[in-house]
């Protein structure tokens, strides 16, 4: 089945350590999307990619980076210069990120835990 | 930047009609208003959008004010899986891209 999937669903790390989310999806989308969401809270960009190779910083980007080497893929790695880094982490894609009418698909987290 | 204001929570009871409201009266000419909803610890799910007409669609419907400030999302006999956030969201054209502007949503509690 088409769609798009994150991994792992539940991730530890220690305080400093650099950690990689990854995103895959096989709706050959071209548009993909990093959102931040704490607890209560709405949705925050932090990047997102209209293109493979191409990719641009979101609302929230400091202490965060991104790679776009492959349609399918676009993992997020979140660096220890982000303060706060325990969050749901959601990657998203649609078909088109110029075209603001489509819809897009979301996977299904990565709650990240700094500790 | 345009931002959305919707209620923090609302309740309805089951098999009844509900209606989310979403004031957006700093939006653009060629912002889309989309709507999703999220379940607990899941990623939010597609509902609906639409530009200036109305929209229905098999989830729901979206009503849009005629000068674009607000919208309704109606969900026209609510049952216990509709109990979620509901986000409504603007899609804004920026200077080389776009712009996704989240509100904080609203909780939708349905009794049975």
């Amino acid at each position: 089945d088409g769609g798009i999937t994150q991994s792992p669903k539940y991730l530890f790390r220690k305080e400093g350590q650099n950690v990689t989310l990854s995103c895959e999806q096989n709706l050959n989308h071209d548009a993909m999307y990093w959102y931040r969401q704490d607890p209560g809270q709405g949705l925050r960009l932090i990047y997102y990619s209209q293109i493979v190779n191409d990719f641009q910083k979101g609302d929230i980007a400091e202490g965060y980076s991104v790679s776009r080497e492959k349609k399918e893929s676009f993992p997020l790695t979140v660096t220890s210069a982000q303060k706060n880094p325990t969050a749901f982490y959601l990657c998203a894609s649609s078909a088109g990120a110029r075209l603001m009418n489509t819809e897009a698909f979301f996977g299904q987290g990565t709650r990240l835990t700094v500790v | 930047d345009a931002k959305t204001t919707q209620p923090n929570s609302m309740e309805s009871n089951e098999e009844e009609p509900v209606h989310l409201p979403c004031n957006h009266s700093t939006i653009s000419g060629t912002d889309y208003i989309h709507w999703y909803r999220q379940l607990p610890s899941q990623g939010p799910e597609y509902v609906i959008h639409g530009l200036t007409s109305n929209v229905n669609n098999r989830m729901a419907s979206l009503a849009i004010a005629e000068d674009r400030k607000s919208s309704t999302l109606i969900l026209h006999r609510a049952t216990l899986r509709d109990a979620a956030v509901y986000y409504c969201i603007l899609r804004a054209r920026t200077t080389g891209g776009f712009k996704t502007i989240f509100g904080a949503g609203t909780r939708l509690f349905v009794k049975a």
